[in-house]
């Protein structure tokens, strides 16, 4: 079956780095997205990764390892707009997304 | 502003009164689909279409319709609500055209909407 699976939650001080792991089985691969979620809105895009390797963003950056079917989402010198839910999703071969239940990242006051 | 634009933002309805949760994009986008999210389970997708009058099922159809008549408009119809239809509910659109390779074909997202049946 196919199956995303990240940690329900994690915590961090400000100014941190944390990194947010994914590990994804899937039918086939297209491509493994991040999107963050603040409560009660809408998802909005992180990144997309489909080589292996790390693709930096500012103070996020997202790595992808195919063989392991393994990524991580980094957040660096973590700010209190970052506290939110990360969405790890991967797509399969018939371009459908299989998504992860999400972890959310609290930061410790 | 490119965006998908969601309505109603919170509904309270009773068992089994039908209802609909309008969804609209301005992206000219052909792929639109709809997904439910409950707590512990994150995103699950209801339905999805490539195009204009071509729809299909995501991972639990059961209790929803749609319709795409139109590019832009994606509609999600509960014919007759129960309450485990209680759920936050988001519509997404992306520029990904069926048959193509993808190459980081994003998803927009609506608003949200928070729908309650008692």
């Amino acid at each position: 079956g196919q199956n995303i699976d990240q940690p329900t939650e994690m915590t961090a001080t400000e100014g941190a780095i944390v990194q947010i792991n994914c590990t994804y089985q899937t039918s086939g691969f297209n491509g493994l997205f991040w999107y963050q979620q603040h409560a009660g809105e809408a998802p909005t895009f992180l990144s997309y990764n489909v080589l292996d390797g790390l693709e930096e963003k500012g103070r996020f950056s997202s790595f992808l390892s195919r063989s392991k079917g393994y990524s991580y989402l980094l957040l660096k010198e973590l700010q209190m707009k970052d506290s939110a839910s990360y969405l790890c999703a991967a797509m399969d071969s018939n371009y459908q997304l299989i998504w992860g239940a999400g972890t959310k990242l609290i930061k410790k006051p | 502003e490119a965006q998908v634009t969601q309505n109603p933002r919170y509904l309270i309805t009773v068992t089994g009164k039908k209802l609909t949760v309008t969804c609209s994009q301005n992206m000219n986008h052909e792929y639109m689909s709809w997904y439910r999210q409950d707590p512990g389970l994150g995103l699950r997708q209801i339905y999805y279409s490539m195009n204009v009058e071509v729809t299909d099922k995501g991972d639990v159809p059961e209790g929803y319709k749609v319709s795409r008549k139109e590019k832009r408009n994606f509609p999600l119809i509960l014919e007759s609500p129960s309450p485990n239809q209680t759920s936050l509910y988001f519509c997404a659109s992306s520029s990904y055209r069926q048959g193509e390779r993808p190459t980081n074909e994003k998803l927009f997202f609506g608003s949200g909407t928070q729908l309650s049946v008692l």
